[in-house]
């Protein structure tokens, strides 16, 4: 199985700060990387797609990047709406393995 | 407007079986893949099982394999897990998801439905 390794587990930032979360797989995946947002008590919401595609009604503060093992998630000029748990997908090999989460708080 | 709606959990005893529905509207639900993700309290995300567009292919991780059965009813629009001998580790919220175009990633996720392994 591939394991998806994510840092940090737990970050915390103030309004208007650039956050970046990183996530690592055990092999390569070829981009097929997604990340989801969980808000608390809420079920998860696809944010990017293969990597670097955003999803329809995400604001554009949210951006991915990677390749290879290596991938990250950039939010840029937090919001008080982004405190929230990150997870990174693969969907290149089954089973498709998501990271531990990244919880997101405010500073 | 996608829904996803889940219902059927609940407490059940260790070794019981347990099945839950999903009820899918707001889009053509046959032409879809579809699936099942849980996540234990305070946990992280682990995906259970996903089903093909006709039902004739079905994909199970090795946690959950010969113990879970997915199947749907596309005339119903409707999405089915069935858990047999289940264990205190299956406890989780159990989210149906949607798989877009066949591609292995979630773009859809109902609001769950919680189901609790326990004596």
């Amino acid at each position: 199985d591939i394991q998806m390794t994510q840092s940090p587990a737990s970050l915390s930032a103030s309004l208007g700060e650039t956050v970046t979360i990183e996530c690592l797989a055990s092999e390569d995946i070829y981009s097929n990387l997604a990340w989801y947002q969980q808000k608390p008590g809420k079920s998860p919401q696809l944010l990017i797609y293969y990597a670097n595609s955003l999803n329809d009604g995400v604001p554009s503060r949210f951006s991915g990047s990677g390749s290879g093992t290596q991938y990250s998630l950039k939010i840029n000029s937090l919001q008080s709406e982004d405190v929230s748990i990150y997870f990174c997908q693969q969907n290149y090999d089954s089973p498709w393995t998501f990271g531990g989460g990244t919880k997101l708080e405010l500073k | 407007e996608v829904q996803l709606v889940e219902s059927g959990g609940g407490l059940v005893q260790p070794g019981r079986s347990l099945k839950l529905s999903c009820a899918a509207s707001g889009f053509t639900f046959s032409n879809y893949y579809m699936a099942w993700v849980r996540q234990a309290p305070k946990k992280g995300l682990e995906w259970v099982a996903t089903i093909s567009t006709s039902g004739s292919r079905t994909y199970y991780p090795d946690s959950v394999k010969g113990r879970f059965t997915i199947s749907r009813d596309n005339a119903k629009s409707s999405l089915y897990l069935q858990m047999n001998s289940l264990k205190s580790e299956d406890t989780a919220t159990y989210y149906c998801a949607r798989h877009p175009d066949r591609w292995w990633y979630f773009d859809f996720w109902g609001p769950g439905t919680m189901v609790t392994v326990s004596s």
